[in-house]
């Protein structure tokens, strides 16, 4: 147990589906972040939230929607997903600025299948 | 920019042999870097650290040593174990930035 929650731990959806992905995190952070983990890819940051300030966006496609309503919660809202949007989904969080080590935590990751 | 090569995998190991995972990056500045180790079904867990040069990390038995001159961080574990099966992560973060850049990961297997 690392202090991050995720869930669904598995997701199936169709292209015209509409579902989000929740992530918590209980280690008192102040930064929280979403991956993207491919086959034979290496991690893809996809979004930076430093603050409950969006600091990072990493040419993500407009059809990932991230939300993060406080230091404690992360979402990521997805809405007319393509196959090639199936992996897995790793939120991560650390403590960022003065004292901090930014040391990334992350959770289990959504298992996200596109159909 | 910054970047991490890591050793293509996989890797198939007897019990108690030895391990070494290269690593080798690309940073500005004096980056901290990180192994992660991923077991099988679950996220990304931090396996050991270090933030400037000469600074051995270690955790269960792994160590890495971080070495300015080479641009190196090799994982090394001297009597692996079937529970040591699983994916290793190499990444560096520079001083001030959000982003961790990973390599691909190396595949562990174990076997008795």
């Amino acid at each position: 147990e690392t202090g991050v929650t995720q869930t669904p731990r598995h997701l199936v959806m169709g292209m015209t589906n509409k579902k989000s992905l929740k992530c918590e995190q209980h280690l008192g952070h102040n930064a929280m972040y979403w991956y993207k983990q491919s086959a034979k890819k290496p991690l893809e940051l996809m979004f930076v939230y430093s603050l409950e300030e969006r600091v990072e966006n990493n040419s993500v496609p407009s059809r990932f929607s991230p939300e993060c309503p406080n230091s404690s919660h992360l979402f990521l809202h997805l809405h007319t997903l393509q196959p090639e949007d199936s992996a897995l989904y790793l939120c991560a969080s650390s403590q960022v600025g003065t004292g901090g080590k930014n040391i990334q935590y992350f959770g289990a990751g959504t298992r996200l299948s596109v159909l | 920019g910054d970047s991490v090569t890591q050793m293509e995998g996989p890797v198939t190991l007897s019990e108690e042999a030895f391990l070494t995972i290269n690593c080798t990056y690309t940073a500005t500045g004096y980056p901290s870097l990180f192994w992660y180790v991923q077991y099988p079904g679950e996220g990304l867990q931090l396996l050991l650290k270090a933030t400037k040069a000469d600074d051995k990390g270690s955790n269960k038995g792994f160590e890495a040593t971080y070495r300015k001159e080479t641009t190196s961080f090799h994982l090394e574990k001297g009597s692996v174990q079937v529970s040591d099966s699983a994916v290793y992560f190499c990444a560096l973060i520079s001083t001030g930035a959000n982003n961790l850049f990973f390599g691909t990961g190396t595949r562990l297997t174990v076997i008795p």
